[in-house]
């Protein structure tokens, strides 16, 4: 099983709507989690930390649920500049990333 | 301000011709990755330095080695690239410490081509 699983999609939506993705790790000891996006030919940057309360920042929405082993985020309104690759991450051990394969979105006019 | 700066954006190198890519971090985190990322796939760690003290992932080929001489810079050697280590080298950097767990920052990447 691999330490972090996500579906690839593609996701295809339309302006406005609004679209879930999910992961699921191995590790019931992992501590960290986070989002990433990832452009195309460009480096991940961080989207946000996702908190055992679940946190939200904006049209952006990121839940955990440890008794699962599943990370969820949630984007709202969606905008032709959010199609991206989401990546999910969660730490191996207390601090080393480990990343998921990333779900692509395309968001269309 | 760029915190974490790789160099080369872009290497095209012969195949087994040995190549370094160079990361440096003006963040003064402790922690230094190195990930390579083919297409559609996930960024797969290569081996971290938690200060100076190196750790190698267990499937990482003996063809990469890595050198740290300080805080701030960080290299990816390539021994003898062969067409499969073509990919996407990921820089990263993080901050670990008692009570402290930064997500980690990457760099722009360099994309290498081997020909």
């Amino acid at each position: 099983r691999k330490e972090v699983e996500q579906d690839p999609g593609p996701f295809n939506v339309p302006e406005g709507a609004t679209v879930a993705f999910n992961c699921t790790y191995s590790n019931s000891a992992s501590q960290s989690f986070f989002w990433y996006r990832q452009d195309c030919r460009k480096e991940p940057k961080l989207l946000m930390s996702v908190y055992s309360s679940g946190n939200e920042d904006g049209r952006f929405t990121a839940q955990l649920n440890r008794a699962s082993q599943y990370i969820s985020l949630l984007i709202r309104d969606s905008k032709l500049s959010d199609s991206a690759t989401y990546l999910c991450v969660v730490n191996r051990g207390s601090y080393i990333p480990t990343f998921g394969r990333g779900t692509s979105l395309i968001v269309h006019p | 301000d760029a915190m974490v700066i790789q160099n080369p954006r872009y290497q095209v190198t012969q195949f087994g011709k040995p190549v370094t890519l160079s990361c440096s971090q003006t963040l003064n985190h402790n922690v230094m990755y190195w990930y390579q990322q083919k297409s559609s796939q996930a960024p797969k760690l290569l081996f971290h330095y938690y200060d100076k003290d190196f750790n190698n992932e267990a499937d990482t080929p003996d063809n990469f080695q890595s050198r740290r001489p300080n805080t701030s810079f960080c290299f990816l050697d390539i021994r003898s690239p062969g067409l499969g280590d073509a990919a996407m080298y990921l820089c990263a950097t993080s901050r670990v410490g008692l009570g402290m767990n930064t997500e980690a920052f990457f760099g722009q990447g360099t994309r290498l081509t081997v020909v």
